[in-house]
């Protein structure tokens, strides 16, 4: 079955950029969505299609994907963007596949 | 407005089977491209996929948990029932359903209810 590694936890600086990378063999040839989940709340879209982004989230997320990574970008960190990040994508094995989630803290 | 809403028992005991249940508003599970699907996360744990249900009624199920899954939609209901057989208390999670559609290729679950929590204990 097809596995998404996610690093456990990402650290940074109020103001600065944070990178949470999504591993996976060949995932730049997949879609990749990125979910964002803060406690005790149900997973929200935050990039879906690689790069898109849904209305209501700030341009300060963006999404790459290439080769065996894709890396969600927060620019500009808040605090209030500190939550669980996990990656998603569709696998013609597997249907739906998530990543172990990373812990981003602010 | 699209809204999801679990529900089910929040106790299971172990062996047992569980039943839960998504019903849906602001849309149709009849309308070409729409799918739902259930995720569980186990206390401090991450995202699991377990199932899901396309408009014209095909299933996917996680090939780790085929065999104890059953996936069925009421569209008259607007409901999608999840069936977990043979219950464990490895099975204790927050249980989700999401919306989800489908054009050339599947779409992320943009849309989520608020999720129900089952435990699995004696």
């Amino acid at each position: 079955s097809y596995v998404l590694t996610q690093p456990p936890s990402v650290s940074v600086a109020p103001g600065q950029t944070a990178r949470i990378t999504c591993g996976g063999d060949k995932i730049g040839s997949k879609t990749v969505h990125w979910f964002q989940q803060k406690p005790g709340q149900a997973p929200v879209v935050v990039i879906y299609d690689d790069t898109d982004r849904p209305s209501g989230i700030p341009e300060r997320f963006s999404g790459t994907n290439s080769g065996n990574t894709a890396t969600l970008t927060i620019s500009g960190v808040e605090v209030g963007d500190e939550a669980d990040y996990y990656c998603q994508v569709w696998d013609s094995t597997s249907e739906v596949v998530f990543g172990g989630g990373s812990k981003l803290t602010v | 407005q699209i809204t999801l809403k679990e529900s089910g028992p929040t106790l299971v005991k172990p062996t047992q089977p569980l039943t839960l249940t998504c019903t849906f508003s602001g849309f149709s599970l009849t309308t070409t491209g729409v799918g739902v699907g259930w995720i569980r996360q186990p206390p401090g744990k991450a995202l699991e996929w377990l199932a899901l249900i396309y408009w014209h009624d095909d299933k996917r199920y996680s090939p780790s948990l085929k065999s104890r899954l059953t996936i069925a939609k009421d569209t008259s209901k607007n409901q999608v029932v999840l069936t977990m057989t043979n219950m464990d208390p490895v099975d204790t999670a927050t249980y989700y359903c999401a919306r989800f559609t489908f054009d050339i290729l599947p779409g992320p679950f943009h849309h989520w209810g608020r999720g129900t929590p089952v435990t699995v204990s004696s």
